[in-house]
């Protein structure tokens, strides 16, 4: 079955600090991977995603790299702020599942100024 | 402008009640989605409709009953609440190929007294 195991939080860091939140996946089949950023009190809004191998998805100072040989997607900032305090979920899809998407349990950013 | 939207934001009754959610896409998506987040974040798809059809039907306790009665819209039904329904209820929409994301909307915080 598909899978996707994130690096548990929550995580507390200070303003300009470097992030990193890993994220493996299992999948049968040739996924799709994809981050998600869910506010506080909003609903999840896609920030990045990765359609093949080696592809990077960018968006608003993140980055995140798809690893096939790891079968890795971590996401990446170089300098976080106060405002990307929120929750991220790794995600992947494939064809063959109907379009239902897999998401990790989700980690808790919270950035300190 | 809203692309997917959700009503209504707050939802507050008694145990043993019956209540709707609506939801309303605009982005000509094939797929909607009901998805269910705990008190941990933790998301878990309920059902999926695509072009109408039911695709998808986790398990769900069948006090839970969605209806589409067309490829925008897709509500979702509860009756007999009970206290452990109280959660915050998103809908979704995407393309059900693997490389299209979700659209999500901004939930329903549901709560069961």
């Amino acid at each position: 079955g598909n899978s996707v195991t994130q690096m548990e939080g929550p995580v507390t860091l200070s303003e300009e600090a470097f992030l990193t939140i890993n994220c493996t996946y299992t999948a049968t089949g040739y996924p799709s991977l994809f981050w998600y950023v869910q506010y506080p009190g909003e609903g999840l809004q896609l920030l990045l995603k990765a359609t093949k191998a080696d592809d990077k998805g960018s968006n608003k100072g993140f980055e995140a790299t798809y690893r096939k040989e790891t079968t890795s997607f971590h996401l990446e900032k170089g300098s976080v702020q106060v405002s990307d305090s929120a929750v991220y979920f790794c995600a992947l899809k494939v064809d063959t599942n109907a379009g239902k998407s897999t998401f990790g349990d989700g980690t808790t950013l919270t950035v300190k100024p | 402008d809203t692309a997917v939207s959700q009503t209504p934001k707050y939802l507050v009754t008694q145990m043993g009640n019956d209540k709707s959610i609506k939801c309303e896409q605009n982005l000509g998506h094939d797929t909607m989605y009901w998805y269910k987040q705990d008190s941990k974040k933790f998301l878990k798809i309920m059902f999926s409709y695509n072009n109408k059809e039911l695709i998808i039907n986790e398990t769900v306790p069948n006090r839970f009953s969605p209806k589409s009665p067309d490829k925008a819209h897709l509500n979702l039904h509860i009756n007999s609440l009970e206290l452990g329904d109280s959660a915050v209820y998103f809908c979704a929409s995407s393309q059900d190929r693997a490389p299209y994301g979700y659209t999500f909307g901004s939930g329903t915080r549901l709560t069961v007294v």
